[in-house]
């Protein structure tokens, strides 16, 4: 079925250094993908998103790309900050009829470090 | 995107007791859904909350320990029923919107729910 597999954290950085949490996907047919971030003590906000193969989804510096080839959509970020201390989720849409759902992956949690 | 309101914020209930969660949306939507995020895990999936008729539950949810009402479409509700400690967990309203010839899907801030 479908499904999402994150790369397992926690993951702790320095502020300023480049962050890559890897995210590959199983589907059938070309399902829409997303980041997600939960700040602590918040809920969940929509990050950034890519609908077709190629796109490059970006928001807040973080961008991320829809790799058909090697289905994979990993969020990057060239200089974190300490405020992007969070979980971020990695979902698929899957689209079945009427039925509409995403699958999350088990999410990655950042920490950024001063 | 879209406001999304959940009443109560939190709460702590004695087991075998049910808790009724609202969420409020600021406009009409099509698709509501309710999830579970247990401590330190990813979301998932309860049920789709249906306009004028009954949830769509994913497996391992049944209707008679997740009762969910949705009268109209800006408003539902999620009973969580006979409740156990396994039941202590984060639930959350989620929405879906069209946006720009895709979808887009929006969460609401949460029922921290603790089951002594």
């Amino acid at each position: 079925g479908d499904s999402v597999t994150q790369m397992e954290g926690p993951v702790t950085l320095s502020e300023e250094a480049f962050l890559t949490i890897n995210c590959t996907y199983t589907a059938t047919g070309y399902p829409s993908l997303f980041w997600y971030v939960q700040y602590p003590g918040e809920g969940l906000q929509l990050l950034l998103k890519a609908t077709k193969a190629d796109d490059k989804g970006s928001n807040k510096g973080f961008e991320a790309t829809y790799r058909k080839e090697t289905t994979s959509f990993h969020l990057e970020k060239g200089s974190v900050q300490v405020s992007d201390s969070a979980v971020y989720f990695c979902a698929l849409e899957v689209v079945r009829g009427s039925n509409y759902k995403l699958t999350f992956g088990k999410g990655t949690l950042l920490t950024v470090n001063p | 995107s879209a406001v999304i309101s959940q009443k109560p914020s939190r709460d702590i209930c004695q087991r075998g007791t049910s808790l009724t969660i609202q969420c409020q949306v600021d406009s009409q939507v099509t698709m509501m859904f309710w999830y579970r995020q247990q401590p330190g895990q990813s979301l998932t999936l309860i049920a789709t909350a249906n306009q004028g008729s009954e949830a769509t539950y994913e497996s391992g949810f049944v209707i008679d320990k997740f009762p969910i009402s949705r009268p109209n479409l800006t408003f539902s509700t999620l009973t969580v029923s006979n409740m156990s400690p396994e039941d202590s967990s984060i639930y959350l309203c989620s929405v879906l919107r069209l946006a720009y010839n895709s979808y887009e899907q929006y969460f609401g801030p949460g029922t921290r729910l603790t089951v002594t």
